[in-house]
């Protein structure tokens, strides 16, 4: 069955410090990827989307499926950056197509 | 400026009473859906609508039903709540039927004592 995982429930780095959110995934198809971001008191977005191989706000994630990974990556971490971060996975499931979510990181930058 | 509405922030219950959670979104979007986010298993799908009168079951559809009686409104319906549905819930709407450009609301903290 499809599930994706993130390792750490929260994470804290200095300001100005690389950031590194782990997002390991399984599914026997092919994987879509997708960041979501919640900043406090905010509504939950999308961040990135590994098919358009953007970058927004100052992060990238590759999809490595060698290691099965889609981890999200910022190489100077802000303030503003401070929120609780899902990665998703896109899977195939009888005619729909179905996100499911990881359990979430809580990203915390400090001054 | 695109809105999903839900109309409690909060809400308090006793267990067994029949809750009712609703959403309104002004985008004419065809797609619905209701999620629950608790600590530490994220974010989990509960039900989801293509259409008017229209439901799907997503991942965790038990103790819930939803009714989609007009494009603009996805409600969520707790037949008798438990203590274990206190959540908070996320319902949202999107263009595309895969939901993952969808549009969130601000999400209702449902407390059931």
């Amino acid at each position: 069955a499809q599930r994706v995982t993130q390792p750490e429930k929260l994470l804290s780095v200095f300001k100005g410090a690389p950031v590194e959110l782990k997002c390991n995934y399984s599914y026997s198809g092919s994987p879509e990827l997708f960041w979501y971001v919640q900043y406090s008191r905010q509504r939950l977005q999308l961040l990135l989307r590994h098919i358009s191989r953007e970058s927004i706000k100052g992060f990238t994630a590759d999809l490595n499926k060698g290691e099965t990974s889609f981890h999200l990556k910022k190489p100077f971490a802000q303030e503003e950056d401070s929120a609780m971060y899902y990665c998703a996975l896109l899977f195939l499931t009888g005619s729909a197509r179905q996100l499911t979510f990881g359990s979430g990181t809580q990203l915390t930058v400090l001054p | 400026d695109v809105k999903v509405t839900q109309s409690s922030r909060y809400l308090v219950k006793r267990t067994g009473e029949k809750v009712f959670l609703e959403c309104v979104q002004d985008m004419d979007h065809e797609n619905m859906f209701w999620y629950r986010q608790d600590p530490g298993l994220g974010l989990r799908l509960i039900y989801f609508s293509y259409d008017v009168k229209m439901k799907e079951k997503g991942d965790i559809p038990e103790g819930y039903s939803v009714s989609r009686e007009k494009k603009e409104r996805f409600s969520l319906i707790l037949e008798s709540a438990s203590t274990n549905q206190t959540s908070m819930y996320l319902c949202a709407s999107s263009r595309d039927r895969d939901g993952t450009e969808a549009f969130f609301g601000q999400g209702t903290r449902l407390t059931v004592v």
